[in-house]
């Protein structure tokens, strides 16, 4: 059974900070994973998708990373904003058109 | 574009009441999931369906739950009878299966049940 781990579980940081919020899942046979950001009493965006095949991807600010064998994934956001603040969520999915399974997420504050 | 509208967004009701909820996916998408999210488990997938077709509804909790989908553009998920602990915030989301393309994900519903 698949389990992704997020870590830290929250963090907090002065703005213009570069930071990295980190996943880890446990089995290697994924198909893609994505970056989400979650607002208080809202829905998920996509910030990121990476396909098994790729390393990385970026937008922006943003630059997320995978390393398929080791099970591990970055997300790393340059000059952090105090608008950065959400909680930031990865998820795995193992086939095209299943299920994705997330991490706790990380709760990200980034004080003016 | 209109992303995945869901309904209601709040719902307050009492025990033992039936609790319906909705969603729209995206026009063109032929996958829906239904999501649970709570403090104590986090998000949970309850139901996936692929072409209107349930594929996997192994996180359904029991048999009060029960999700269709009559056409490519609706969804309900439906609790008989509700319970306090069904409390939380239900996500529906819509991607295309087939392609490498991200789950676009509704405001939620969020639900107390007293």
């Amino acid at each position: 059974k698949q389990e992704v781990t997020q870590i830290p579980a929250a963090l907090s940081v002065p703005e213009g900070e570069n930071l990295v919020l980190n996943c880890s899942f446990t089995d290697s046979a994924i198909y893609n994973l994505q970056w989400f950001r979650q607002d208080p009493g809202k829905g998920l965006t996509s910030l990121l998708l990476i396909q098994s095949s790729q390393r990385e991807q970026t937008s922006g600010r943003l630059n997320a990373s995978l390393d398929k064998s080791s099970g591990r994934s970055t997300l790393y956001i340059a000059a952090s904003q105090p608008g950065d603040s959400a909680t930031y969520l990865c998820a795995v999915t193992e086939t095209s058109g299943s299920r994705l399974t997330f991490g706790e997420g990380t709760q990200l504050t980034v004080n003016p | 574009d209109a992303g995945v509208i869901q309904s209601p967004r709040h719902e307050v009701t009492e025990m033992g009441q039936e609790v319906t909820l909705r969603c729209k996916p995206i026009s063109g998408h032929n996958s829906l999931f239904w999501y649970r999210q709570t403090m104590m488990r986090g998000l949970e997938l309850l139901i996936y369906f692929n072409n209107n077709v349930p594929i996997d509804d192994s996180g359904m909790p029991e048999d009060r739950f029960s999700a269709k989908m009559p056409n490519a553009s609706f969804s309900t998920l439906k609790i008989q009878p509700s319970e306090p602990r069904d409390s939380a915030v239900y996500f529906c989301a819509s991607s295309f299966r087939g392609s490498n393309q991200p789950q676009h994900f509704g405001d939620g519903t969020r639900l107390s049940i007293l």
